[in-house]
């Protein structure tokens, strides 16, 4: 039961405009987020985070946000870059355990 | 930049045979995770260390998969047998400490195919 998920397996956008990657979950005892880049033949690398005591995070071009209601995040990137080109990983956890639960990612590919 | 370190990168072996898996985590880092991550799929936690203890493994297959942290710093994760369903990437990561807002950094991982 998948209690993350990415229902964007892929996203292409022009160099220099905004990327929007999406992230639901189910969980509602999840009240913290992240956000991991991977590029191919590495492992993941850790981007940004935000609680569920904010509704948005931001560090330098990329910018979380939070909906609680809706259970859903977003991670923006403007601008785009071509090294930006990578797959997306969401991934949250609850206060009672350590436990991540990650997403299935979404391929992000910056056009120049 | 200190890295985590994983060896081998790759793992070829038929099914029923015996693999095993190394990782080196930052240095000073007292939390240690190994994830399987099955192609199209987002990583899956299988067992989670603070120092020498197991915290968590309850998503370790333990009739197959065995873990360890002897020493409290590298740690090796073995399958005995392996089954065709195991082909994944075997990810490492290691953080700080045993706190959701340690970040965790992982290694480049480890692809096994079964055959």
């Amino acid at each position: 039961d998948q209690q993350v998920k990415q229902n964007s397996p892929s996203l292409s956008v022009q160099e220099g405009r905004i990327s929007i990657l999406n992230c639901d979950y189910t969980n509602s005892m999840f009240d913290y987020f992240l956000w991991y880049k991977k590029y191919p033949a590495e492992g993941p690398t850790f981007l940004i985070s935000i609680s569920s005591i904010k509704d948005k995070n931001e560090d330098g071009r990329f910018t979380v946000f939070l909906n609680k209601s809706a259970k859903h995040l977003s991670l923006h990137i403007v601008p785009s870059q071509p090294g930006d080109s990578a797959v997306y990983f969401c991934a949250a956890s609850a206060l009672s355990g350590n436990q991540f639960y990650f997403g299935t990612g979404t391929s992000l590919t910056v056009i120049p | 930049e200190a890295e985590v370190a994983q060896s081998p990168r790759y793992k070829i072996t038929e099914k029923s045979q015996a693999v095993a898996f190394w990782c080196d985590p930052i240095s000073g880092h007292a939390t240690l995770y190994w994830y399987r991550q099955i192609l199209g799929q987002g990583p899956e936690l299988l067992v989670q260390f603070q120092d020498e203890s197991v915290v968590d493994d309850s998503q370790l297959p333990k009739d197959r998969f065995s873990a360890e942290r002897l020493k409290g710093v590298d740690s090796t994760l073995k399958i005995q047998p392996a089954e065709l369903g195991d082909s994944a990437m075997y990810l490492c990561a290691s953080s700080l400490a045993l706190r959701r807002a340690e970040t965790q950094y992982f290694g480049p991982g480890t692809r096994l195919l079964v055959l």
